[in-house]
Formats: structure tokens, C-alpha cells, sequence
């Protein structure tokens, strides 16, 4: 089975400063690879997909990339409705696997 | 809008079963895949397995397998996850989450939740 780890397990940061979540597949996913956000005690809301295309009505600050192993969510000039645990989330075959999670604060 | 409609909380004894519809409005039903995502309190998102209702295929996480059986209602455009032998560690908001379809495929990542079911195990 193919694992996902994401990096860091959490982080804090400032209001306008640029964030960066790593995910990491344990083997090649080509760019199948999802975003969410989950807010506390909201359901999960969908981000990106195919390793950096934005899903429609999400805010322009965030960004993907990556392909193969290495994937990474860029939320550019983090705002305090950010906060959130992210997650990463493989689809290259019809048994989809997420990563542990990203805790996201405000510092 | 689409939506997934989910239905209520349940509190289960141990060794029981469950058994969660979530109704799907909005889309067409049978082409798109339908998963199921548990998250324990406190705990990260953790796929179960998801059913194509079109071509009846299902799908399980090996750490279900057996235990979950994941049904499809095209005439309601409803779908069911139900779990048995429930354990306390089942304890969990469990969320019905559907998967696109483009072309000819079906893709199973989730661009559209149910808000969720808690179902509790107590004794």
C-alpha cells in the first residue's frame, strides 16, 4: 500500500507570512494528489486536485505542486480564516489514502 | 446546488451494526462514485471504501474488509455504508463524500460532502 506523510504534523505562523505543507508519497502517484481544508468542527472542504489545479471559489493565495513523490500546498499571505488542519490525499488507483494531517495556527 | 444529505446520529452497543444513507440531490446520481470517510474524535480523515452505483463496483480499505459493506439505491439515488461488530474505537463522524466522474472515469478524490454522521459505541 502506497503511504502518505505529510510535513509538518503542525505549524504557527503569521497573519500575511507564506506557509508551506510537504506531502510525501511512498511511491510514484504521477500527480494524483488532492488538497482539503478542515476547519474545526466543519466537514472537510476541497481545495486542489491533480497536484495543482484550484478547485473554483477557492482563494487565489493557495497553490500545489509536485508530481511523482513530492508534493507541496503553498498558502501564500496567510489570513486568519486559514486555520485549519490540511490534508493530502493520493488517487491514483480506487483505493484513495490520506495523509496524516497539517495543523495550521496563527502565530 | 448539489448536496449529500446524511442521515441522524446513532448510539450502538458493542458488537452491534450500523447501518448510514446519505441521499445525493443535485447530480447524476449513478455516475459519479460515492466513499465513505470516518474520522474518530480528535483523529485524521480515514478512507472505507466507496461504490460506483452505474456499474455496482465496490471498493474496501483492507482495514474494513469485512466488516463494512458499502450499497447503492439508483432509484433513490441514496447510498449506505453499514458496519459491523462495532467496537468502541468505531466511535467516529462518519462522512459520505462523492467522487467526480470525466469522460469515461471515475476519480476518487471528493469534491462534494455530506456533513456527517456520529455514531457513538457505548455499552
Amino acid at each position: 500500500d502506497i503511504q502518505m506523510t505529510q510535513s509538518p504534523s503542525s505549524l504557527s505562523a503569521s497573519v500575511g507570512d507564506r506557509v508551506t505543507i510537504t506531502c510525501r508519497a511512498s511511491q510514484d502517484i504521477i500527480n494524483y494528489l488532492a488538497w482539503y481544508q478542515q476547519k474545526p468542527g466543519q466537514v472537510p472542504n476541497f481545495l486542489i486536485y491533480a497536484a495543482s489545479s484550484l478547485q473554483p471559489g477557492v482563494p487565489s493565495r493557495f497553490s500545489g505542486s509536485g508530481s511523482g513523490t513530492d508534493f507541496t500546498l503553498t498558502i501564500n499571505s496567510l489570513q486568519p480564516e486559514d486555520v485549519a488542519t490540511y490534508y493530502c490525499q493520493k488517487y491514483n488507483s480506487a483505493l484513495p489514502t490520506f495523509g496524516q494531517g497539517t495543523r495550521v495556527e496563527i502565530k | 446546488q448539489a448536496q449529500l444529505v446524511q442521515s441522524g446520529s446513532e448510539v450502538k452497543k458493542p458488537g452491534s451494526s450500523v447501518k448510514v444513507s446519505c441521499k445525493s440531490s443535485g447530480g447524476a446520481f449513478s455516475s459519479y462514485s460515492f466513499s465513505w470517510v470516518r474520522q474518530a474524535p480528535g483523529q485524521g480523515l480515514e478512507w472505507m471504501g466507496g461504490i460506483i452505483p452505474i456499474s455496482g463496483t465496490t471498493n474496501y480499505a483492507q482495514n474494513f474488509q469485512g466488516r463494512v459493506t458499502i450499497t447503492a439505491d439508483t432509484s433513490t439515488s441514496t447510498a449506505y455504508m453499514e458496519l459491523s461488530g462495532l467496537r468502541s474505537e468505531d466511535t467516529a463522524v462518519y462522512y459520505c463524500a462523492r467522487g467526480p466522474k470525466l469522460g469515461d472515469h471515475n476519480f476518487w478524490y471528493f469534491d462534494l460532502w455530506g456533513r456527517g454522521t456520529l455514531v457513538t459505541v457505548s455499552s
